[in-house]
């Protein structure tokens, strides 16, 4: 089973500063990774999938890079609807999907 | 649009069984692989199962492996999850996603159903 891990578990964060996450899969996934992003009580919303491709109607600002085992997922500039819970999900080797577990962006 | 809507959540008690629902809409369901997944409340995302777009093929999660059981009705555009032998630890809000086209990455997710395991 691949592990993902993210880092950090809480980032804070002013509005307008640049965010970025990292997330580390424990064996080579080369670009099979897709970033979420939850906000309380939604389901979760595709960001970045095959590492660095944007998803459908989401900002520029968002932008994901990484490939083999260290992944990152930066927002250049933080707006107030960008803070929530962000999760990365390797899909190269499965079963399992198995997900990171999470950075909390949160307001400094 | 593409719509996952789940149904079929409730309270249980240990050892109960329950069967979830995920009515879709605006693509074409018979020709996409689907899946489940869960989140714990405060946790963070489980996979649980995968079922080919033909029913053909299905995987599960060590974690619910021999309990749980996935299933299809391409006729009526429903996926479900038959739930066996709950457990306090299968609490949670479960969804089901859809797939990107020729990926397995998850470009469409339902608002979700919760599950409530408890005496």
């Amino acid at each position: 089973e691949v592990v993902m891990t993210q880092s950090p578990a809480t980032l804070s964060v002013s509005p307008g500063e640049r965010a970025t996450l990292s997330c580390r899969a424990s064996q080579n996934v080369n670009i099979y990774v897709a970033w979420y992003q939850q906000k309380p009580g939604q389901n979760p919303r595709l960001l970045i999938y095959h590492a660095s491709t944007r998803a459908i109607g989401i900002p520029a600002r968002f932008s994901g890079s990484g490939s083999g085992t260290e992944f990152t997922l930066t927002i250049s500039s933080l707006q107030s609807e960008d803070f929530a819970i962000y999760y990365c999900q390797q899909y190269d080797s499965w079963p399992p999907l198995t997900f990171g577990g999470g950075t909390k962006v949160e307001i400094k | 649009q593409v719509r996952l809507v789940e149904s079929g959540g409730a309270v249980v008690q240990p050892g109960g069984s329950l069967r979830l629902s995920c009515a879709a809409s605006g693509f074409s369901f018979r020709t996409y692989g689907m899946h489940w997944l869960r989140q714990a409340p405060g946790k963070g995302l489980e996979w649980l199962a995968h079922i080919r777009f033909d029913g053909s093929i299905k995987y599960y999660a060590d974690s619910i492996k021999g309990r749980f059981t996935i299933s299809r009705d391409n006729s009526k555009n429903t996926l479900y999850l038959e739930m066996n032998r709950l457990r306090s630890e299968d609490m949670a809000v479960y969804y089901c996603a859809k797939v990107e086209d020729g990926s397995t990455h998850f470009d469409y997710w339902g608002q979700g159903t919760l599950v409530t395991v408890s005496a």
